[in-house]
């Protein structure tokens, strides 16, 4: 089936710094890419939609100064957190919609622990 | 609102037994639903998904799924449960090329 790969799997950072990670369809072309956040023992929650080519939308309550979103191809969407907090520190998931399947298929997650 | 909703946080079942995870949606139109599960320490994966003609979805590992509409429901269920079936549950709902809203999760212990 189709691969969604992200890059990191897992980051450390400090205090204040911005962490850039990255959602990669692998083989199939994503118009549409979606990130998650999600909680321990939660559920995923929706931060964003990114289509390729124009702005994300962001969910009620996301931050879209703190969290930016880029989709410049079909191919890859980068999440950045900047000046992160440790009540940053999450999973976050990216999924990639392919054209007209409505499908969604995950990325293994990025676990970021700001200290 | 749009929203998925999940009846039961935490299932604990016997090898063997019978499942069934609640799932309700509250979607006007069309609606894509799915169920994705999640092993521990592994991503989410699909089981299965609707989007139209048998209401009765048949998915990987012997799970299944009944769309009542009149019930804006989607159950899934599985008549006989493995231990390597422990994992948390997640249906997931949204209208066609929109976005896709998880509930907030079952997580199913089975007992060996």
């Amino acid at each position: 089936g189709a691969v969604v790969s992200q890059h990191p799997s897992w980051v450390i950072c400090k205090s204040g710094t911005s962490v850039k990670i990255e959602c990669r369809s692998l083989d199939f072309q994503a118009t549409t890419m979606f990130w998650y956040r999600q909680f321990p023992k939660q559920s995923l929650m929706l931060m964003a939609t990114s289509n390729e080519g124009s702005k994300a939308t962001y969910e009620q309550g996301v931050e879209k100064d703190k969290f930016l979103i880029n989709h410049a191809s079909l191919t890859l969407s980068t999440l950045t957190v900047t000046s992160a907090h440790p009540e940053d520190s999450s999973f976050y998931i990216c999924s990639a919609s392919g054209r007209n399947t409505g499908e969604l298929f995950f990325g293994e997650g990025s676990r970021l622990t700001v200290l | 609102a749009q929203s998925v909703s999940q009846h039961n946080h935490h299932v604990i079942l016997s090898e063997a037994a019978s499942l069934e995870l609640g799932c309700n949606y509250s979607y006007g139109g069309t609606v894509n639903l799915f169920w994705y599960v999640q092993y521990p320490g592994q991503h989410l994966q699909l089981l299965l998904k609707y989007f139209s003609g048998d209401p009765l979805v048949k998915g990987i590992k012997g799970f299944e799924a009944e769309f009542i509409k009149s019930k804006f429901s989607f159950n899934l269920r599985k008549p006989s449960v493995q231990w390597s079936d422990t994992a948390e549950y997640f249906c997931a709902g949204g209208n066609r090329d929109d976005k896709i809203i998880f509930g907030k999760g079952t997580r199913l212990h089975i007992l060996p």
